[in-house]
């Protein structure tokens, strides 16, 4: 069965970075993008981009261009979100999510369960 | 400020019927972009309901519908259970901002 499942929960210092892992399982990991979105406490959902494991290609929401990496190791068959220059604003949990449908940003039918990431000095 | 706008809550009681909106411009879902809708149960991770507009991928029921008119979309629910008790997002693309959008969300109570 299709499976993703994320790193730990993360607490860091403002000014810091965080890379979060998305291990994808039971499925032809290139054929389908990664998606990543946020949530952050008692709001809504916040699309960041999207990732082509295949390719390695990425597109990030204007909002995070500059400070979000999306990365993949295609033998690990494992993507990656790395953001830096935290701020408390960036408290939040992040989702990796498997796009199938065929017009980007692709619906998002599996869900990784969450990473939460902590902002705080 | 959302791109995509959704009411804040709707209501209805079991056995009913309820639509959620998402209103948008010409630079997405008037412009044919595909949306997506996902329901999110409290504490959990959100879940996919329909896809491309009206698609509803297999295991959701037949209660769940989405459809498009202009520059807004709708999912309508009908036969109300207490268990759709949950946030509902639409979510597009946006070729001004050529990035992907969701709505604000929509908190649905079932009285």
């Amino acid at each position: 069965q299709v499976q993703l499942v994320q790193s730990g929960a993360e607490v860091k210092k403002p000014g810091a970075s965080v890379k979060v892992s998305c291990k994808a399982s039971g499925y032809v990991f290139t054929r389908y993008d990664i998606n990543w979105v946020r949530q952050a406490p008692g709001q809504g959902l916040e699309w960041m981009g999207w990732l082509n494991p295949n390719s390695g290609n990425a597109g990030y929401a204007q909002k995070f261009q500059g400070r979000v990496t999306m990365t993949r190791d295609m033998s690990e068959t494992t993507a990656y979100l790395e953001m830096s220059s935290l701020t408390s604003e960036d408290t939040a949990v992040y989702y990796c999510g498997r796009g199938f449908s065929a017009a980007r940003p692709r619906a998002q039918d599996h869900w990784g369960q969450g990473t939460l990431v902590t902002v705080s000095s | 400020q959302s791109v995509l706008t959704q009411p804040p809550s709707v209501s209805g009681a079991p056995g009913q019927r309820v639509t959620i909106s998402c209103t948008g411009s010409s630079s997405n879902i008037g412009a044919g972009s595909d949306v997506h809708w996902y329901q999110q149960l409290p504490g959990t991770v959100p879940k996919l309901l329909i896809y491309a507009t009206t698609i509803r991928p297999s295991g959701v029921p037949d209660r769940f519908s989405g459809s498009r008119s202009g520059t807004s979309a709708s999912l309508a629910i009908t036969g109300l259970q207490v268990e759709d008790e949950a946030d509902y997002y639409c979510q597009s693309y946006d070729s001004s901002l050529s990035e992907g959008v969701f709505g604000g969300g929509t908190k649905l109570t079932v009285l």
